[in-house]
């Protein structure tokens, strides 16, 4: 059965306390890893995609990175703008399979 | 750039009634997916449109159904409401069928009581 699982389920960093989300999978057919931000009331916000393990991107403070079984998102020096949920979801047929995401809290 | 609306933003219903959720994707994005956000299950995949046709549909009763129209706009119904229908309602767009760097609207909450 496909699955997604992230941990921690929450995480609270004091700003600039650098850490990394993790992200474990098993989807048949795997089309993609993908990781989202969802701030409250708002629709997931599309971050990046990995397609094949060792792959690496980056966005500002964020770098997503990309094993055979695992995803990583790892924070670097992050300011409490950064606070939200991160969701991460493997790319199936046809649909996306998300995990519960991680809530990060940001404090100054 | 107009995002993806959602109409409305909030409804509350009574059990055994029936709700239509409206859609508008990004201009130019033909394809539309909706999904379901609840605290317990987190995002569910309900069903996915694509030039009129549904190509897909997640693992939900035969209550929740959805079009997709010639403008690529899309409406999801959910008839004999229950209350575990309660949840935020997500629908994302993208250019082609597939392609799940999705773009997601605000999503529409829905309250059964």
């Amino acid at each position: 059965e496909d699955q997604v699982t992230q941990s921690p389920e929450a995480l609270r960093l004091q700003e600039g306390e650098s850490s990394s989300l993790n992200c474990s999978y098993t989807v048949s057919g795997l089309r993609g890893l993908f990781w989202y931000r969802q701030d409250p009331g708002k629709g997931p916000e599309f971050l990046f995609t990995l397609y094949s393990a060792g792959e690496e991107k980056e966005k500002e403070r964020l770098k997503a990175t990309l094993t055979k079984k695992e995803s990583f998102l790892h924070i670097t020096a992050p300011k409490p703008e950064d606070s939200a949920t991160y969701l991460c979801a493997g790319g199936g047929y046809n649909k996306l399979i998300f995990g519960a995401g991680t809530r990060l809290a940001v404090h100054p | 750039k107009a995002g993806v609306t959602q109409t409305p933003r909030y409804l509350i219903k009574t059990r055994g009634q029936q709700v239509t959720l409206s859609c508008s994707p990004i201009s130019g994005h033909r394809s539309v997916s909706w999904y379901q956000q609840t605290p317990g299950q987190g995002l569910q995949f309900l069903f996915e449109y694509f030039s009129e046709t549904q190509r897909n549909k997640g693992n939900f009763p035969g209550r929740f159904s959805g079009r997709q129209f010639s403008n690529s706009r899309s409406e999801m119904n959910v008839s004999t409401l229950e209350l575990g229908d309660s949840a935020l309602y997500l629908c994302a767009s993208s250019l082609v069928a597939g392609d799940h760097g999705y773009t997601f609207g605000s999503g529409t909450r829905l309250t059964v009581v």
